[in-house]
């Protein structure tokens, strides 16, 4: 299986500021076809998963723009550039490049 | 727009089979575009992946849950099914079943229902 592994665990970053949460995974999920298979999510208390980003750095339909995505191969990152109080989540990266598909840990974000 | 919402029974005794169900609404559980998966989440854990069904007769299972797990589908219902058999406490998660964004990253999960929550006890 790959292992995806996600640091910080949590981070506290003050409202307007920028957040980064890292993903790593323990092989490449970079395609022939030139595409990441590397998703990330939110989930806030007690709600379902939220697609945020696929393909490393495509942006899901309605999902604000401060939210970005980037990386290769096996080494990812979210920012958030300017947290807002309903950011206030835990966030999980994906791969999907081969089954078993594996999730990251998830990283807690709080406002500072 | 597509929904999906998951039912079964909450409380599963230890060595039973947990069986739960997926409706879908707004989209069809046939169409070929779509992967469909199931997902769970144990109480203060991360997220595991189960296996998905796609066209209605293709899966694929998480080697871990392989030889207890069964997803199907029911194109008349317009549903999905999912078994998991020889239940632990360990198995005490929510369970989600989830759509795959497109045939190519049929593994980023785009629609998700609200889950629901299956507990293991006697």
């Amino acid at each position: 299986d790959i292992v995806m592994t996600q640091s910080p665990d949590s981070l506290a970053v003050f409202l307007g500021e920028r957040a980064t949460i890292n993903c790593r995974s323990s092989q490449s999920i970079f395609s022939s076809n030139n595409r990441n298979y590397l998703a990330w999510y939110q989930q806030r208390p007690g709600q379902p998963p939220k697609l945020l980003i696929y393909w490393a750095s495509t942006r899901e339909s309605g999902v604000p723009d401060r939210f970005s995505g980037s990386g290769s191969g096996t080494d990812f990152t979210l920012t958030i550039s300017s947290l807002q109080a309903e950011d206030v989540a835990i966030y999980y990266c994906q791969q999907y490049s081969t089954t078993p598909w594996t999730f990251g840990q998830g990283t807690r974000v709080e406002i500072k | 727009q597509v929904q999906l919402r998951e039912s079964g029974p909450g409380l599963v005794k230890p060595s039973e089979t947990l069986s739960l169900t997926c409706a879908v609404s707004g989209g069809f559980v046939s169409n070929g575009i779509y992967y469909w998966s199931w997902l769970r989440q144990p109480p203060g854990k991360g997220l595991e992946w189960i296996g998905y069904i796609y066209y209605s007769r293709s899966t694929s299972y998480s080697p871990s849950l392989k030889s207890r797990v069964t997803i199907s589908a029911d194109t008349s219902r317009n549903q999905l099914s999912l078994k998991l058999s020889s239940v632990t406490a360990a198995d005490t998660a929510v369970y989600y079943c989830a759509r795959g964004v497109d045939v190519v990253a049929r593994g980023a999960f785009d629609i998700l229902g609200q889950g629901t929550v299956v507990i293991v006890s006697s």
